[in-house]
């Protein structure tokens, strides 16, 4: 079955600092990939999509990178602040194509 | 614009009972969805629709009806809520499944469900 992970312990880091989030997924091949973050009690906010025929994406202070070999995508913030304190969700699209997969989320600290 | 409203945002119902939770966008997306999201759980897609009319359904649909009469409106009803249905409820739209620019998904607010 299609399975996507991220890690669900919580990331802390120093305000400043680069925080890099691990999205891993198995038994599919998606064509596209999104990540979102999602603050308490709010609905998740799109960032970004990354194609399978893109290596990386940047947006501002973010990266995303996207290997269809390790099938994995990080997704990186450069110069942290503590604003970006959120738990962010990757979601590759399903092998249909008519919808997208989860993972659970990472939870990231960023302490001033 | 609004973007993705939905209503209530809390609700409490006795198990048995049922209900409508509300979702509607005003961007003219042709996709709609609908999620829960519970604890360690992730979001997990129930029903979705990529036009008004038509409807399939997604990973955890059981216990859920869902219709998509306008390209605005995509209600999701609980036919006879049960206690596994405690969740947070999504609701989100795109311009399409299958994107080709770089939209992603716009999500409502949320409804936090408890079914007791």
């Amino acid at each position: 079955s299609q399975k996507i992970e991220q890690n669900s312990e919580a990331l802390n880091i120093q305000e400043g600092k680069t925080a890099t989030l691990t999205c891993n997924y198995t038994n599919y091949s998606p064509a596209y990939l999104q990540w979102y973050r999602q603050d308490p009690g709010r609905g998740p906010v799109f960032l970004l999509l990354i194609r399978e025929n893109e290596k990386e994406k940047r947006k501002e202070r973010l990266k995303v990178t996207f290997d269809t070999t390790l099938k994995q995508s990080l997704f990186h913030i450069t110069a942290s602040q503590p604003a970006d304190s959120a738990t962010y969700l990757c979601a590759p699209e399903n092998n249909a194509g008519n919808m997208l997969t989860f993972g659970g989320g990472t939870r990231l600290m960023v302490k001033p | 614009n609004a973007g993705v409203t939905q209503t209530p945002k809390f609700q409490v119902l006795k198990t048995g009972q049922s209900m409508t939770l509300q979702c509607a966008q005003d961007m003219n997306h042709e996709y709609m969805s609908w999620y829960r999201q519970d604890p360690g759980m992730g979001l997990r897609l129930i029903h979705y629709s990529v036009g008004a009319g038509i409807t399939d359904q997604g990973e955890v649909p059981n216990g859920y009806n869902v219709s998509r009469s306008t390209t605005e409106d995509f209600p999701l009803r609980l036919l006879s809520a049960a206690p596994s249905q405690t969740s947070v409820y999504f609701c989100a739209s795109s311009y399409h499944p299958q994107p080709t620019l770089n939209y992603g998904y716009t999500f409502g607010s949320g409804t936090r469900l408890t079914v007791v």
